[in-house]
Parts: C-alpha cells; sequence; structure tokens
C-alpha cells in the first residue's frame, strides 16, 4: 500500500503566520485526504482532493487552503494561524482498496 | 448527511475480558462501515470493513464486528483483550462503496488493566 509521510512532525507557530503541512506519498494513488484530530471529537475532513485538477471542501474548510502540486504530493495552509487550530493533522490516501493509509500526523501548535 | 457516533468516549477493561465498543450511524442512503485503530503516537490503521454481504465480519487482531441494519448499529468486538490493544477505536461510515469520503466517529479508548 502506499506509504504516506508528512512534514513536519511536530510545528509550534504564533498567531497570524501562515505555516505549510506537506504531504507525499509513494504509489501515485489519486485521492488525497486532510484531516484534523482534536480529543473528543474524532477525525473531521478538512479537505479532499480525486485528483490534480480535482479539489473538494470537507467538513471545517475555513481558514484552512489546499494545493494538490502533483499526484503525490498534497499540501494543506494555514493562511493566518490562530490558536483553534492547534490540532493533529492527518493526511490520507485511499489506495487501491477501499482501506486509507494515514500519514505519522503533524502536530502543530498556534501560540 | 451521513454521521456516526460512538456511544462511549472511554472503556476500561481488565486484561483477557471480552470487550464491545459501540457504533451508531445515520444515513439516508446505502452505508460501508469501518473501524480504524490508533495505537499511541502513530496513524489510523483499517481494523475491518462492511461493504457488503455476511454481516459478521472479522478483521485482523482477533477483532470482529456485525452491522445491524434494522439498529443502525455496527459495533465492534473481541472475545478476550490483550495490553496490546490498548489504542483509540474509531468507527467510519462511507455512502459509496469506493470509500471516497470517509467520516470518522469521535473515537472510544480503549485502556487494558492487568
Amino acid at each position: 500500500d502506499a506509504d504516506v509521510t508528512q512534514t513536519p512532525r511536530n510545528r509550534i507557530t504564533k498567531t497570524g503566520k501562515r505555516i505549510m503541512l506537506e504531504c507525499s506519498q509513494t504509489k501515485g494513488h489519486d485521492r488525497m485526504y486532510w484531516y484534523r484530530q482534536d480529543p473528543g471529537l474524532g477525525l473531521r475532513l478538512i479537505y479532499y482532493s480525486f485528483d490534480v485538477k480535482d479539489i473538494n471542501k470537507g467538513e471545517i474548510s475555513d481558514g484552512y487552503s489546499v494545493s494538490r502540486q502533483a499526484q503525490a504530493k498534497f499540501s494543506l495552509s494555514l493562511e493566518s494561524a490562530i490558536p483553534n487550530q492547534t490540532a493533529l493533522y492527518f493526511c490520507a490516501v485511499r489506495g487501491t482498496g477501499t482501506g486509507y493509509t494515514f500519514g505519522s500526523g503533524t502536530r502543530l501548535t498556534v501560540v | 448527511a451521513q454521521s456516526v457516533t460512538q456511544l462511549d468516549s472511554q472503556v476500561p477493561v481488565f486484561e483477557e475480558a471480552p470487550v464491545e465498543l459501540r457504533c451508531n450511524y445515520s444515513s439516508s442512503v446505502s452505508v460501508y462501515l469501518f473501524w480504524y485503530v490508533q495505537y499511541p503516537n502513530q496513524g489510523l490503521q483499517l481494523l475491518l470493513k462492511y461493504l457488503s454481504g455476511s454481516t459478521l465480519v472479522k478483521g485482523i487482531n482477533g477483532f470482529e464486528a456485525e452491522f445491524n441494519k434494522s439498529q443502525t448499529s455496527f459495533h465492534l468486538r473481541k472475545p478476550s483483550v490483550h495490553i496490546s490493544d490498548t489504542a483509540e477505536y474509531f468507527c467510519a461510515v462511507s455512502e459509496d462503496s469506493s470509500a471516497s469520503k470517509i467520516i470518522f466517529g469521535s473515537g472510544t479508548r480503549l485502556s487494558i488493566r492487568p
């Protein structure tokens, strides 16, 4: 299945700063996703992409933007970070079956 | 719109005891159901899935789940848990069989006591 790499693993940033989280996969699958995880809320879908030219908003897209630079790369940006965007962010790839492969996550803290 | 409710945020059990983690869903169309596990400091891994066919689904690590359409439930069970099962478990639903978009529940933290 696809290997999914997220960078950075941890990041602390200040309120108002722009930050980009990166995700890459090794198998070139079409479908990629960004989720955020908050305690007690599970994972919520931010954005998803079915192809380089197909980007869709998820449940909680406000304050975020994405870029699918290539089949293998899907980046998440916070244009102006705020403290309530402090969370654990996961990138996922849907492989050949119906299961998703998740990256190890990026822990983002906005101070 | 589809949604998933996990009724228990935390479930403590003793080692070698049975466990059931509850999951209910709502959807106006056919559903496809999943259970994922997240071990500490890791991403999520697929435990099992129901797409069609037998309502009893077996997954990895001795877990199984039963799809009950009349009760709109997909509870996860294991007859005897181990310390290594300590993790957070997420129920998830998709409205298409290709799982193009999955919605997750809020998670259940399973803690195993020796």
